[in-house]
Order: C-alpha cells, then structure tokens, then sequence
C-alpha cells in the first residue's frame, strides 16, 4: 500500500461545479497537510495548508482534515477553467528531517 | 518573490553520459530539494540539503548524486545516465527550520530524456 494516495483522474466538471479533491494516508504520524496545483509545464506551487484535523478556507477554497480516518480534502467552490491544473496533496510528521510525502496528483479539467 | 530556477528546461542525453542538472534560488533559503515526477508515481524525493555542503538521501538516490558549494547552489548529478532515469526533475527549495513544515517553492522542472 502507498503511503499517500490519490486518484489521478482526470477529473471533468462543467464551470461553476463545486469540485471534491481527496487523499488517503496510512501513516498516523502525519499531522501537516498541504495542498499543491500544478499548471502544465510548471513547477507545483502551494494552494493551502492546515495542521492536524479541522477546516481551513480560503476564498473560493477549503481543505478538511478528518485525522481519524487519515482522509483529506479540497474543495472547489464556483469552479473556473482556470482552476484547471494538477492537484497534488503532501503531508508530514513534522519531525525534524521528516520531509513531505506527496500524492500522485489528480488533474482537474474544468470546462467553460 | 521567491524564485527557483532551473538550468534546462527539456534535456536530451545518451545512455551513459554523465548529466548535470543545476537549481538556483534567490531567497537565502536553508533548505534545497531534488525531486523527480513521474505519471502515477508522484513526486519522489531523491536527496535534499539542509546546509551548504550538507546533503541527505531522499527515498530514491541510487544513480544520483548532488552537490552543495554555496548556499543558493544545489546540482543533481547523473553520474551515468540510464533511460529509467527519463523523467521530469524538479527542484525546490525552503525557508529553515523543519524540513517537513516549511513551504516548499518549486522551479519551473526540467524534462530529461535518455536515449
């Protein structure tokens, strides 16, 4: 089993579509949970992150931590084409030289 | 604006040459990481440094190596390029601290082929 998994997609919803990202882990020491999207041809750059379980939100974005059952979340609200992009979860123990482990990405194609 | 460049962005190499990829930042960052990314598998670390001269094995570091001379420098080297090692190689780089907690901020990648 991976440490991190995550559906690769591709995903396709119609604009205005409220989207649902998600990663499962297996490692109960993970408490750091990030959300990065990557464009085509460009380096991952980082969306949202949130520490141990909870809600966090940002605009037309929120990402959940539901620690329990190791499962995490993005959510797109109001989607645009311009949203369009890979959708990466990383996530750490936060012991010092504990580095991120990232999901396989999942690309998202919102279409207009 | 933290920037992380990348030397190449499309690479074409020979089965056995020897591959240097460089990584340059801006931003007096600690910490300075090569990944690489391939379709399904994700971003796998291959080794990371905390510190000029200082390096650490990542999850995947046979057939590679690195080199740290000076703070804003981290080279990933292929000592003898294999076509397994066709991938796309991302570089990153982050604030101090924990290694695990601080954003990382990634180059534009650099897209080898070994023929």
């Amino acid at each position: 089993q991976k440490e991190v998994e995550q559906d690769p997609g591709p995903l396709s919803v119609p604009e205005g579509a409220i989207v649902s990202l998600n990663c499962t882990y297996s490692n109960s020491a993970f408490q750091y949970f990030m959300w990065y999207r990557q464009y085509s041809r460009k380096g991952p750059e980082l969306l949202m992150y949130t520490y141990s379980s909870g809600n966090k939100e940002d605009g037309r974005f929120t990402a959940q931590v539901d620690k329990s059952s190791k499962y995490i979340s993005l959510f797109i609200r109001d989607s645009q084409p311009s949203d369009s992009a890979t959708y990466l979860c990383a996530m750490s123990a936060m012991d010092y030289g504990q580095n991120f482990v990232f999901g396989p990405g999942t690309r998202l194609s919102v279409l207009p | 604006d933290v920037k992380v460049t990348q030397s190449s962005r499309y690479l074409v190499k020979r089965t056995g040459e020897k591959v240097f990829l460089e990584c340059v930042q801006d931003m007096d960052h600690e910490n300075m990481f090569w990944y690489r990314q391939d379709p399904g598998l994700g971003l796998r670390l291959i080794y990371f440094s905390y510190d000029v001269k200082m390096k650490e094995k990542g999850d995947i570091p046979e057939g590679y190596s690195v080199s740290r001379e000076k703070k804003e420098r981290f080279s990933l080297i292929l000592e003898s390029a294999s076509t397994n090692q066709t991938s796309m190689y991302l570089c990153a780089s982050s604030l101090s601290g924990l290694a695990g907690v601080d954003e990382q901020y990634f180059g534009p990648g650099t897209r080898l082929t070994v023929t």
